[in-house]
């Protein structure tokens, strides 16, 4: 069966300092990727998807940057992290029109 | 453009039936989700719909689709404490593989 995990579960980072958030799928290939953010108010906006290896597509400009260096690995970075980027972020794959959610990661910046 | 609108908040009894509606505006959806988020947890992929049903039917969730007027609705039979939780409707657009979602419902269950 396929399952996602996402790394870490909570993180506190003080501002102008990096983000890295993995994210990785097992049970599948090629599968296409996402990162969502979901702020105070509750919605969901979707900050990156992939399609494939090195194929990145941007939703929303920010400081915040994706990467996927394996099928199945994917990565959200900042090189210097904002307060406005606090948030719990949600990595999600895609099977045969329906995406699956990860655990989520919860980032604060103080 | 592609918007989903949900109300935000619900109360409701155990025991009773909950029904959490929503709208969409594009009428090229071909997927309608409903998603659950309990505290602090991910997404929980509940149920889905095709544009091409009208309803469909899981244990005690009931999802009505009303195409004309782009109206998606999830009923929760026997509803208990543990259902609590906040409750997204979400859309996939023909042609795309992302998902829109509603800012999401809140489910208030008491006993």
């Amino acid at each position: 069966s396929q399952t996602i995990h996402q790394w870490p579960a909570t993180l506190v980072q003080p501002v102008g300092s990096p983000l890295s958030l993995e994210c990785t799928v097992e049970g599948t290939s090629n599968p296409n990727l996402y990162w969502y953010r979901q702020a105070a108010g509750r919605g969901l906006q979707l900050l990156f998807y992939s399609v494939g290896i090195g194929q990145i597509s941007s939703e929303v400009p920010q400081n915040l940057s994706a990467s996927r260096p394996q099928d199945r690995q994917f990565i959200l970075s900042s090189k210097k992290l904002l307060l406005s980027d606090s948030g719990f972020y949600l990595c999600a794959w895609n099977l045969r029109n329906t995406i699956y959610f990860g655990e989520g990661s919860w980032l604060t910046v103080v | 453009g592609e918007d989903v609108e949900q109300s935000l908040f619900l109360s409701v009894r155990e025991g009773d039936s909950s029904v959490i509606n929503c709208t969409y505006t594009d009428s090229s959806s071909t997927y309608l989700y409903w998603y659950k988020q309990e505290p602090g947890a991910g997404l929980q992929l509940l149920t889905y719909i095709f544009s091409n049903m009208d309803m469909k039917q899981d244990q005690r969730l009931t999802v009505l689709l009303n195409k004309k007027d782009k109206h998606l609705s999830l009923r929760i039979a026997d509803t208990q404490t543990g259902d609590s939780a906040i409750y997204f409707c979400a859309e996939m657009i023909t042609g795309y593989s992302t998902l829109t979602f509603g800012k999401g419902t809140m489910l208030l269950v008491s006993p």
